[in-house]
């Protein structure tokens, strides 16, 4: 499998600062795409950005992949107190409906 | 909010017992999936489901089977529930579009505590 690694494990930041986090794969990819799971609760869809896409933006958030260095970054621009939660990477590749998720970044931002 | 829910939330139990994990969904989704994930670690994939009458294994051993009856629902049952099986187990629905292209979206979860 080509499961996502995210990087770091754990970041904690003020409030209104940015947030980065990483996140390697393996193998060739069809799209990546980014969740937030807050604590004791299931995930939600962040952002979906496809093999042939660099860059993708909502909101206040920054997603880019560069497909040779098998890597993509998510960035949280401004952050809040409301954004602390487990942010994964899920990669899909082929004709798998199931996409593969990595251990995920747990971010803290203090008010 | 997604419309996917799982009930019960939290579920304490002792060893031996038989349960059941309700999934149903209201989006018309084709695919279904449940996912054991242990605190602050990786969501792992128990089982999932095509469509009506299609169940499959995932990548992780479980002792768990599944059934899909309906399009909506999806249950995860235990026949025996062990100290091992304790953890958060996450029901999550997808559309299947072409080129896997596709968001999944997950219902709040229910963590299981066998005694």
């Amino acid at each position: 499998s080509q499961q996502g690694e995210e990087d770091p494990q754990a970041l904690s930041i003020q409030e209104g600062e940015n947030a980065t986090m990483n996140c390697s794969y393996k193998t060739s990819i069809n799209n990546l795409q980014w969740y937030r799971q807050n604590s004791g609760r299931g995930l939600v869809h962040l952002i979906l950005i496809r093999s042939n896409e660099r860059e993708k933006h909502s909101g206040r958030l920054r997603v880019t992949l560069d497909t040779s260095k098998k890597s993509s970054s998510l960035l949280i621009t401004a952050s809040r107190a409301a954004d602390t939660a487990s942010y994964f990477c899920a990669t899909g590749a082929g004709g798998s409906y199931i996409p593969t998720f990595g251990r995920g970044t747990s971010l803290i931002v203090h008010p | 909010e997604a419309d996917i829910y799982q009930t019960p939330r939290y579920l304490v139990i002792g060893t031996g017992k038989k349960i059941t994990l309700e999934c149903s969904q209201t989006m018309g989704h084709d695919k279904m999936y449940w996912y054991q994930q242990d605190p602050g670690m990786e969501l792992h994939l128990i089982h999932y489901s095509y469509g009506v009458n299609s169940t499959e294994k995932g990548d992780l051993s479980s002792e768990s089977t599944v059934s899909r009856i309906r399009t909506e629902h999806f249950p995860l049952t235990l026949e025996s529930a062990r100290p091992s099986h304790t953890s958060q187990y996450l029901c999550a629905s997808s559309e299947g579009l072409a080129g896997g292209e596709y968001e999944q979206f997950f219902g709040p979860g229910t963590r299981l505590t066998v005694l």
